[in-house]
């Protein structure tokens, strides 16, 4: 039973448009919703991380919308830069973050064409 | 801050070997180590969880005897893969967190002949 559910598999956005990657999860008890940035052949970043008590969270051109009567939750990118080229992870964990291993979605692979 | 370093990066060894794989938090110190595992091309999967001075809890699936975790000390984990086959050829992530955020290491990469 997937418990993070991403889409889309895949994603081509042209330089400076906006990239949009969801998620939905299952499991009600989650209540830490990071997003993680990978590049080939390394391990994940994080990027920006939300927690259920607020809808919206910026930093730079990242952007977090969460839905909690929904169970979703989105990743904005906006201007897009070839250099976003990457595989992007959602996740979610119990108890804020840091003493619960993470439930990943299945990733969306990325792609900012010049 | 928070940097994680891994060791090998990457290790290619003859079936039925074992390797070890060591994690450590190089300027904080990590009271739970999260091991996951990621395959060609798709999601990150937790393997085990510990906590220092502990004995790791596995995921479902996760045979504890062929994959041995240890968590000395609150800066260094290793996982060492036991009897290694082909199938365990794969991406392995190591996580420590302070209990209140985790960070993640630049993964070692098995492959298995």
């Amino acid at each position: 039973q997937q418990q993070v559910k991403q889409s889309p598999q895949s994603l081509i956005v042209q330089k400076g448009g906006i990239s949009i990657i969801n998620c939905a999860y299952e499991n009600t008890a989650f209540d830490y919703f990071p997003w993680y940035q990978q590049f080939p052949g390394k391990g994940p970043a994080l990027l920006i991380a939300i927690r259920p008590d607020v809808s919206e969270k910026k930093e730079g051109r990242f952007t977090i919308s969460f839905n909690k009567s929904a169970k979703q939750f989105s990743l904005h990118i906006m201007d897009s830069q070839p250099g976003d080229s990457a595989t992007y992870f959602c996740a979610a964990s119990k108890s804020g973050g840091g003493a619960d291993g993470l439930t990943f979605g299945k990733g969306t692979h990325l792609i900012i064409q010049p | 801050g928070a940097v994680v370093s891994q060791h090998p990066s990457r290790v290619i060894c003859k079936s039925g070997t074992s390797v070890k794989i060591e994690c450590r938090s190089l300027d904080f110190q990590a009271t739970t180590m999260f091991w996951y595992r990621q395959f060609p091309k798709k999601s990150l999967m937790l393997m085990a969880t510990s906590n220092e001075g502990s004995k790791a809890t596995y995921e479902q699936g996760v045979e504890k005897d062929k994959f041995l975790i240890n968590h000395a000390s609150l800066t260094l984990s290793t996982l060492t893969v036991t009897s290694a086959h082909p199938e365990d050829s794969s991406f392995y992530i190591c996580s420590p967190s302070t209990g209140v955020e985790q960070f993640f290491g630049p993964g070692t990469r098995l492959t298995v002949l």
